[in-house]
């Protein structure tokens, strides 16, 4: 079964550092690849996502993730964090023959200290 | 947002006693999932339907059933709740694309504390 690794699990930075969030999954094959971010108290929603073409994608509030197949990984940056994208990241993968059934990792707490 | 309501939001119950969460979608989509929350664990695939009938598990689905009688709803059984069973769940819908690319929409969560 694939497995999804989050390297980080809390991440503590001050506004405007930068920050990298590390994902790798153990699947050989064509994967979909997500990051979710939950903000205290509420609901996952999806920050970005990749399907194919271009490795680099940019989601929503300037983050973006770059996906490297040869090292299985796709890693979430932002340039320069602010207070407000202190939340819980989740990257999740996604294979081809899974009937839709993406598997997640334990996620990365992300406080910003103003 | 999708049209995603879970129910109830936050429930409290004592071991052995029978809990069910309910799932509602507005958005007629085929594929409908129930997570479990842990801190150190993400989310962890308790059961899903592909459709109307239609359910599977997931991996982590002893101590759950699932039933799913109209498009719409999705429920998820706790026979007989444990402790262990103290989590958050989320109900997850696909998207428009279905299950083909595996984006998930949730809802907001029901807190289950079994005592």
């Amino acid at each position: 079964a694939q497995s999804v690794s989050q390297h980080n699990h809390h991440v503590i930075l001050s506004e405007a550092a930068s920050l990298e969030l590390g994902c790798n999954y153990s699947y050989g094959g064509t994967v979909n690849l997500f990051w979710y971010v939950q903000y205290p108290g509420q609901h996952l929603q999806l920050l970005l996502k990749y399907f194919s073409g271009d490795p680099l994608v940019k989601g929503i509030k300037g983050f973006e993730a770059e996906f490297i197949k040869s090292k299985f990984s796709f890693n979430l940056r932002k340039p320069s964090v602010q207070w407000s994208d202190t939340a819980e990241y989740f990257c999740a993968v996604k294979i081809n023959t899974n009937a839709g059934k993406s598997t997640f990792g334990d996620g990365t707490t992300l406080t910003v200290k103003p | 947002d999708a049209g995603i309501t879970q129910s109830p939001r936050h429930k409290v119950t004592e071991t052995g006693t029978p809990v069910t969460l309910r799932c509602h979608q507005t958005e007629n989509h085929r594929y409908m999932y129930w997570y479990r929350q842990d801190p150190g664990h993400g989310l962890r695939l308790i059961h899903y339907s592909y459709g109307v009938k239609d359910t599977d598990k997931g991996e982590v689905s002893d101590g759950y059933s699932v039933s799913r009688s109209k498009t719409e709803d999705f429920l998820l059984t706790l026979e007989s709740a444990t402790s262990s069973q103290t989590s958050v769940y989320f109900c997850a819908i696909s998207g428009p694309t279905g299950a083909l690319t595996g984006e998930l929409f949730f809802g907001e969560g029901s807190r289950l504390t079994v005592l």
